[in-house]
């Protein structure tokens, strides 16, 4: 099984710098994804890392050390609208397309 | 193209009722998952299915909770009967095979349930 934290929650201000992490434990990692979620939405797909190193997205990049059983997401030049929740998923080598989620971060964003 | 569809939306019942709620993934992928969220639990996968058959159902809390696929198109979760603590978002979500986009599944809007 696999379980991932994440801190619960995380305040910036616009236009500056955040940085989500997570942490995993887990047998037969398939490597890291990073999801959003609106208040009342869906989560939505941001970003997955099956390799060590840095993955970038537009403004966003994301980052994972299989070592270290570590990865983060960075937000660049925040948005108001960048304010959700964002959960790390991990990947499983033993249950074909399954993906656990973390324990998600409430981001803030403040003018 | 559509994406994952769900329904009900909302729905409201008593307590010792049956809930059904359907989903139809998105057409061509051949995962489809059932993940529950609330406050104190996030977001917790029920039940999986590859190919319209079940693979692993360990998240399925108990007895009341059964999932079907009888197609590539169609899915029910269904809670019978109902209690108050299954008050929560159900998420139905679907993918197409590992290696063409990495773990990337795609969720329908959620059925927001509330027992009373």
């Amino acid at each position: 099984g696999q379980s991932l934290e994440q801190p619960s929650e995380v305040t910036a201000v616009e236009g500056a710098i955040v940085q989500i992490n997570c942490t995993y434990q887990t047998s037969g990692f398939y490597g890291l994804s990073w999801y959003q979620q609106h208040d009342g939405g869906a989560p939505t797909f941001l970003s997955y890392n099956a390799l060590d190193g840095l993955e970038e997205t537009g403004r966003f990049s994301s980052f994972l050390s299989r070592s270290d059983s570590y990865g983060y997401l960075l937000l660049q030049e925040l948005q108001m609208k960048d304010s959700a929740s964002y959960f790390c998923a991990g990947g499983d080598t033993g249950g074909g397309n399954k993906l656990t989620f973390g324990t998600g971060t409430q981001l803030k964003v403040e003018l | 193209d559509a994406g994952v569809i769900q329904s009900p939306r909302h729905e409201v019942t008593e307590m010792g009722q049956e809930v059904t709620l359907r989903c139809k993934p998105i057409s061509g992928h051949n995962s489809l998952f059932w993940y529950r969220q609330t406050m104190m639990r996030g977001l917790e996968l029920l039940i999986y299915f590859n190919n319209n058959v079940p693979i692993d159902d360990s998240g399925m809390p108990e007895d009341r909770f059964s999932a079907k696929m009888p197609n590539a198109s169609f899915s029910t979760l269904k809670i019978q009967p109902s209690e108050p603590r299954d008050s929560a978002v159900y998420f139905c979500a679907s993918t197409t095979a590992r290696g063409v986009s990495g773990n990337t599944i795609y969720f329908g809007e959620g059925s927001w349930l509330t027992v009373v």
